[in-house]
Order: structure tokens, then C-alpha cells, then sequence
């Protein structure tokens, strides 16, 4: 079985400011982890994805996280939030028959 | 390739009426799914199709909602008789290895 959990349903940064989003997994497989983000009445887009190659994974439009095995985490972090950040973001654990499981996502507010 | 493609964008339909979704996945995309995302419930996964076979349709609310995948190129998911609390966003999302690829979505309104 798998799951994810995101610790924060809200958060809310100033412009500029570093942002942090939480998310927990667990899996009886070795995982391949994903984040991605939906703006209001849009799709979803993948921002990034972990599929066990390097730990710390960069994604588009300057998000990065970092798989950690120990703590079963996969923060998405930001080191300056834009306006345009502004959106739901959703961690996704994937095992290996594909099936996807969602995080209940995470709503950033972004304050000028 | 022009990604997921879902159709129509918007329905608006009348309690009782039949509707039906459309899929195009990613050409060569052998995974298929169709999500459904509301505000109180979030993203549920409905189906799941592995080379047009359904591997997992646990999802599927109750028997007024089917799902079809006659080839590789295209998915339905229809709903029989429809009802106001079937209201939602539904995404199919298309995945050819680990990663999934989401259509914009149908806005389906029920009243």
C-alpha cells in the first residue's frame, strides 16, 4: 500500500521569501515521487520527479526538493516565491504498476 | 504532441441526462487514468487502464459511471443516469513510464 500525507493544507509567503512545502510518503515499493502544481482552473503540470537517481531532484520555474529515505519526506522547496507561485501543489507516490497516489495538496498564497 | 487532450471543457447537463467524457491520451502512453476533483474530496482516482485493459476500477463511484477504452488513442467515461452531487472537475491523465500527464479537465455541472 501507499500513501502520502502533506502536513500543511495553507501556506502563506510573502514575495521573496523562501517557501516550503511538506510532504510524507510511505510505500511498501521503492517509490518514484512527483510534485505538481495546479493553478485555478488549469490542469495539473509536473514540476518535478524523483525516480531514484539523484536525491535532491530541480524542477521547473525554480522548485527543487529533496528525496530522503530515513525521514520517507519529499519537501518542495523554493528559495524566493514569485507572484506567480500563487496555486495548489500536490505530492504524488507512484509505485511500480503506476498507480498514483495523491496528497491532498498543499494551496500557497503568495503576498505581495 | 499536443498532450492530453479532454473534451468538451464544459458541460453543463440536466439531472438524468447521459454524458459522456472524452480522453485522447499522449500517442505511445500505454497507462490511462481518469480522476475526478472536487472540493470536499480532492483528486480520487476512478479507473485505471493498462494497455486498454482495466486493471483498477475500485475508484468508480457506484454503477451510473462506466469507463471504455477501445484502443490505444481514445477513452470514455460516461455517466447514467447523472446527478447534481456528480458535479466535478474530471481529469484523464495519460503515463507511459512513472510519470503521468493530465488533460485540462471537464467541467461537468449537473442540475
Amino acid at each position: 500500500a501507499q500513501s502520502v500525507t502533506q502536513l500543511d493544507s495553507h501556506v502563506s509567503v510573502s514575495e521573496g521569501t523562501p517557501v516550503l512545502l511538506r510532504c510524507n510518503y510511505s510505500s511498501s515499493y521503492s517509490p518514484s515521487l512527483f510534485w505538481y502544481v495546479q493553478h485555478p482552473n488549469k490542469g495539473l503540470q509536473l514540476l518535478l520527479k524523483y525516480t531514484s537517481a539523484a536525491t535532491l531532484v530541480k524542477g521547473i520555474n525554480g522548485f527543487e526538493a529533496e528525496f530522503k529515505k530515513s525521514e520517507t519526506s519529499f519537501h518542495l522547496t523554493k528559495p524566493s516565491a514569485h507572484m506567480s507561485d500563487a496555486a495548489e501543489y500536490f505530492c504524488v507516490v507512484s509505485t511500480n504498476d503506476y498507480k498514483l497516489s495523491f496528497g491532498a495538496g498543499t494551496t500557497v498564497t503568495v503576498r505581495a | 504532441d499536443a498532450g492530453v487532450i479532454q473534451s468538451p471543457r464544459h458541460e453543463v447537463t440536466e439531472m438524468g441526462q447521459e454524458v459522456t467524457l472524452r480522453c485522447k491520451p499522449i500517442s505511445g502512453h500505454n497507462s490511462l487514468f481518469w480522476y475526478r476533483q472536487t472540493m470536499m474530496r480532492g483528486l480520487e482516482l476512478l479507473i485505471y487502464f493498462n494497455n486498454n485493459v482495466p486493471i483498477d476500477d475500485s475508484g468508480m463511484p457506484e454503477d451510473r459511471f462506466s469507463a471504455k477504452m477501445p484502443n490505444a488513442s481514445f477513452s470514455t467515461l460516461k455517466i447514467q443516469p447523472s446527478e447534481p452531487r456528480d458535479s466535478a472537475v474530471y481529469f484523464c491523465a495519460s503515463s507511459a513510464a512513472s510519470e503521468a500527464f493530465f488533460g485540462q479537465g471537464t467541467r461537468l455541472t449537473v442540475v
